[in-house]
């Protein structure tokens, strides 16, 4: 079945360092893909999403590109803030398998210090 | 346009009681979802409604159930409670299809059982 794996946290960084974390996937179709994040007391909130090979997606600094030939969608932020300390999940939508659902990755917890 | 609520935002139950848990989408929105975040488990899909009819339900025993009414709202119910349902209910609504609309998710229902 679908899957998806992304690295463990927490990760912690400096203000204004560089962050990547990696999230690859298993798909019987042609998914859509998204991160997600979620900031402490409060539910999901999308933050950026590709729908199709190459597709990047992009919003607040953070990008991802879906990589099909690697199954991949590693999220990256040039330079991150305090305000960025959150769990981040990574998340597919098969129409070709289950269909009509998200399947996340376990999150990988950010902190960010000044 | 307000967001997806869900009511109640706490719950503390005891363990053989049963509970009832709303969610109202973004108006215009027909898909419901709902989702279980645990930290053993993550985050894990329950079931989707569309249109009052299920037309998706995830890998969860028979205690957990829900519904969709004519304006989309939906409840989900889960009987008989154990320790191991303690858990924040999250909920999200998509447009149409989840697998390729974004699904916008409320701030969950925190639920303890004693």
């Amino acid at each position: 079945g679908d899957s998806v794996t992304q690295m463990e946290g927490p990760v912690t960084l400096s203000e204004e360092a560089f962050l990547t974390i990696n999230c690859t996937y298993t798909a019987t179709g042609y998914p859509s893909l998204f991160w997600y994040v979620q900031y402490p007391g409060e539910g999901l909130q999308l933050l950026l999403k590709a729908t199709k090979a190459d597709d990047k997606g992009s919003n607040k600094g953070f990008e991802a590109t879906y990589r099909k030939e690697t199954t991949s969608f590693h999220l990256e932020k040039g330079s991150v803030q305090v305000s960025d300390s959150a769990v981040y999940f990574c998340a597919l939508s098969d129409p070709g398998g289950a269909g009509n659902m998200l399947t996340f990755g376990g999150g990988t917890r950010l902190m960010v210090k000044p | 346009k307000a967001g997806v609520t869900q009511t109640p935002r706490y719950l503390i139950k005891t363990r053989g009681q049963q509970v009832t848990l709303s969610c109202s989408p973004i108006s215009g929105h027909r898909s419901v979802s709902w989702y279980q975040q645990t930290p053993g488990q993550g985050l894990q899909f329950l079931f989707e409604y569309f249109s009052e009819t299920q037309r998706n339900k995830g890998n969860f025993p028979g205690r957990f159930s829900g519904r969709q009414f004519s304006n989309s709202r939906s409840e989900m119910n889960v009987s008989t409670l154990e320790l191991g349902d303690s858990a924040l209910y999250l909920c999200a609504s998509s447009r149409t299809e989840p697998s390729t609309d974004t699904q916008y998710f409320g701030p969950g229902t925190r639920l303890t059982v004693l």
